[in-house]
């Protein structure tokens, strides 16, 4: 059972360059969602998609756009990465009764 | 918009009993979550519970909820070493109760053992 796979595991980006991260589940799950974990603030929702083809802003959007691909993906994208996008980012994805089931996250610096 | 709050540490000795605490603002939280990161990891969910519940035992885990003061509590028994993570409290009040708009997390409590 793999649950909730991202990609890549780490990354390390220059200020200005772009980058797709990749969310994949495999439970069947209609709602997904990407979060952003900093040091003392917590898990931020950035955006979400309650079921396939629709996407919705989170509370901390800005600089970061998204794709629902299909009903198993959901990616990421940085189009002109800032160093105040360095953070762990985190996929999730859940069926319903608001449990959602995490990936293992993505590690990311913008130098 | 919601709002919950943790304290941020929390340390207690291998074998008592741990209780970590939030607090959130919205009175239409339908459901309320306990999560776990271990260093390095993912979020793993521990328990939750539905705002018409007081109460909800799981194995050492017991949650206990006060609607009136918007007071969540998670306790862990018999605390082992094991239980060192981070706890994180979490609400939803969207879409049919399911949370299809995202969870609301609190910043985390460090559960600190001591030998």
């Amino acid at each position: 059972n793999a649950g909730v796979t991202q990609t890549p595991k780490f990354q390390v980006l220059k200020t200005g360059q772009s980058m797709t991260l990749q969310c994949a589940q495999d439970m069947n799950h209609n709602s997904m969602y990407w979060y952003r974990q900093d040091p003392g603030m917590g898990l931020r929702l950035i955006y979400y998609s309650a079921s396939e083809g629709t996407t919705d802003k989170g509370e901390v959007p800005n600089g970061y756009n998204v794709s629902r691909l299909n009903k198993r993906e959901f990616s990421l994208r940085l189009e002109s990465a800032a160093p105040s996008q360095t953070s762990v980012y985190f996929c999730a994805s859940t069926q319903g009764w608001g449990i959602q089931y995490f990936g293992a996250g993505t590690r990311l610096s913008v130098l | 918009g919601e709002d919950v709050e943790q304290s941020l540490f929390l340390s207690v000795r291998e074998g008592d009993s741990s209780v970590i605490n939030c607090t959130y603002t919205d009175s239409s939280s339908t459901y309320l979550y306990w999560y776990k990161q271990e260093p390095g990891a993912g979020l793993q969910l521990l328990t939750y519970i539905f705002s018409n519940m007081d109460m909800k035992q799981d194995q050492r885990l017991t949650v206990l909820l006060n609607k009136k003061d918007k007071h969540l509590s998670l306790r862990i028994a018999d605390t082992q070493t094991g239980d060192s993570a981070i706890y994180f409290c979490a609400s939803s009040y969207g879409y049919s109760g399911g949370g299809a708009d995202g969870l609301t997390f609190g910043k985390g409590t460090h559960l600190i053992i001591q030998p």
